[in-house]
C-alpha cells in the first residue's frame, strides 16, 4: 500500500527566503507525481506534474523535482512571498487512466511572514 | 470559466438526513472523482468514474452513492447522514496528462 509523507508539517519562514518542502513515498512504482497548493477554505491548484520519466519540472518560482527510485520529491520555492502562504500537498499516482487511485500526503502548511 | 464547479459550497444539516452535493466539469475530461478531506485535512478517494461508469469504489458505506447522469457530471447522494459524514467533499477530473483538477469543495456539517 502506497504512503506519502511529507515532512515538515508546518513551515514558518521570513519573506524573500528560498525553501525547500518534502515529499516522500514508500512504492517507487509510480506514474506521476502531482504538487498542489491549497489555500484556506479553497479547493486545490495544480502547481505542478512530474512524469515518472522525468526528473524536474519548473515553473516561475517552483521548480519540482523527483528522485522515484529513493522515492523522494521535492518542491523548490525561490524568494518567498506572503502570497506563497498556504498548504501543500504532492499526489502520486500508481498508474495512467481513469483507473488510477491517487494517493496524497499529508501536506505541509507554509506561512510567509513579511 | 469555471473548469470544475460543486454546489453547494456549504451544507449543514442534521443527523439522518438525506443531501446531495453536484459537481460538473467543462473541460471535456473523461474521468472524474469524489474525494474525502477529513478534520485533518487528509485527501482519500472514494470514488471514480470514466465516462459514466463507476471504476473505482473506495469500500465506502453504502449510504454513499455516486451517479454520473453524463460524463460531465458527477454527484454525489449521502443517506442517513452521520456526525462523521463532516468533512470537505472534493470533485475532480483527470486531464490527458494524468493531472488532477479539483473543485472549491463542498463543507458539509452534520448536526
Amino acid at each position: 500500500k502506497q504512503e506519502v509523507t511529507q515532512i515538515p508539517a508546518a513551515l514558518s519562514v521570513p519573506e524573500g527566503e528560498n525553501l525547500v518542502l518534502n515529499c516522500s513515498f514508500t512504492d517507487s512504482a509510480i506514474y506521476n507525481l502531482q504538487w498542489f497548493r491549497q489555500d484556506p477554505g479553497k479547493g486545490l491548484t495544480s502547481l505542478l506534474l512530474i512524469q515518472s520519466s522525468q526528473r524536474e519540472q519548473t515553473s516561475g518560482r517552483l521548480n519540482a523535482s523527483l528522485d522515484k527510485s529513493s522515492g523522494r520529491s521535492t518542491l523548490y520555492i525561490a524568494a518567498s512571498q506572503p502570497g506563497d502562504s498556504a498548504t501543500y500537498l504532492c499526489a502520486v499516482s500508481p498508474n495512467s487512466g481513469g483507473y488510477q487511485k491517487v494517493t496524497f500526503g499529508t501536506g505541509t502548511k507554509l506561512q510567509v511572514i513579511p | 470559466d469555471t473548469a470544475v464547479s460543486q454546489t453547494p459550497k456549504y451544507l449543514v444539516t442534521q443527523m439522518g438526513n438525506d443531501k446531495s452535493i453536484k459537481c460538473e466539469q467543462n473541460l471535456g475530461h473523461d474521468t472524474m472523482y469524489w474525494y474525502k478531506q477529513d478534520s485533518k485535512k487528509f485527501l482519500k478517494i472514494m470514488f471514480s468514474y470514466n465516462n459514466k461508469e463507476l471504476i473505482i469504489n473506495e469500500t465506502v458505506p453504502n449510504r454513499f452513492s455516486p451517479k454520473s447522469p453524463d460524463k460531465a457530471h458527477l454527484n454525489l447522494h449521502i443517506n442517513s447522514l452521520e456526525l462523521g459524514d463532516s468533512a470537505v467533499y472534493f470533485c475532480a477530473s483527470l486531464g490527458d496528462r494524468n493531472e488532477q483538477y479539483f473543485g472549491p469543495g463542498t463543507r458539509l456539517t452534520v448536526t
